[in-house]
């Protein structure tokens, strides 16, 4: 395995499952991101974790909940989602800090449909 | 807070040269990168400027002008497979914070 994975590719939900993504980084980088992209928006920044220390959480809801065990895995616990949670979850890795941050890479993404 | 502003859309022909710009507005900036996306897939890394001027790899350019907050894609020599969506992204501290992309539709 090379680069980073997330897994599953594609999920669909309803509202009250409770399902996880998961992202594998196998790139020895210190900084893992998850990222929403939805249709005709911006990818908005959702968790940073640096040395697997959560550094930010950009107002996200409480129904996502990161979880980051080491620097190479990044989880993205979901339960009570809504349908606007549909969109395609993409994680990234970099070597971190100020400078490292500006080169992502990132996995294929996991595509998710809430029902 | 911080803003990001690309064309939304841009086309050209094979073989041309097409610019994208992007003008941001951030506090703490520490560069400007720009990633490439196509269709399904995931964005990847094309470049980064930390300093002002122009940077060259292959067929695409980067340039940035700090004090004017600008920034610029050069693609030259356009082929079909760089019809894609780009966008520019800034360095703020540790995270990166990305533009509303530009989709590029090159044509024969």
């Amino acid at each position: 395995e090379t680069g980073v994975t997330q897994t599953p590719r594609h999920l669909v939900m309803g509202m009250t499952n409770k399902k996880s993504l998961k992202c594998e980084q196998h790139l020895g980088h210190n900084a893992m991101y998850w990222y929403k992209q939805s249709a005709k928006k911006p990818l908005e920044l959702m968790f940073v974790y640096n040395f697997k220390e959560q550094t930010e959480n950009n107002s996200v809801p409480s129904r996502f909940s990161p979880e980051c065990p080491n620097s190479s895995h990044l989880f993205l616990h979901l339960h009570t989602l809504q349908p606007e949670d549909s969109a395609l979850y993409l994680c990234a890795s970099s070597q971190g800090g100020s400078s490292g941050a500006n080169v992502l890479t990132f996995g294929a993404g996991s595509r998710l449909t809430v029902l | 807070g911080q803003s990001l502003e690309q064309p939304s859309e841009v086309t050209a022909v094979e073989g041309a040269i097409v610019q994208i710009n992007c003008t941001y507005q951030t506090s703490g900036f520490y560069g400007l990168s720009w990633y490439q996306q196509h269709d399904g897939g995931a964005p990847t890394f094309l470049s980064y400027n930390a300093l002002d001027g122009l940077e060259e790899t292959g067929r695409f350019s980067s340039f940035l002008s700090r004090s004017d907050s600008y920034g610029y894609l050069l693609l030259q020599e356009l082929q079909m497979k760089d019809s894609a969506s780009y966008f520019c992204a800034v360095g703020v501290t540790d995270k990166l914070i990305f533009g509303t992309g530009t989709r590029l539709q090159v044509f024969p």
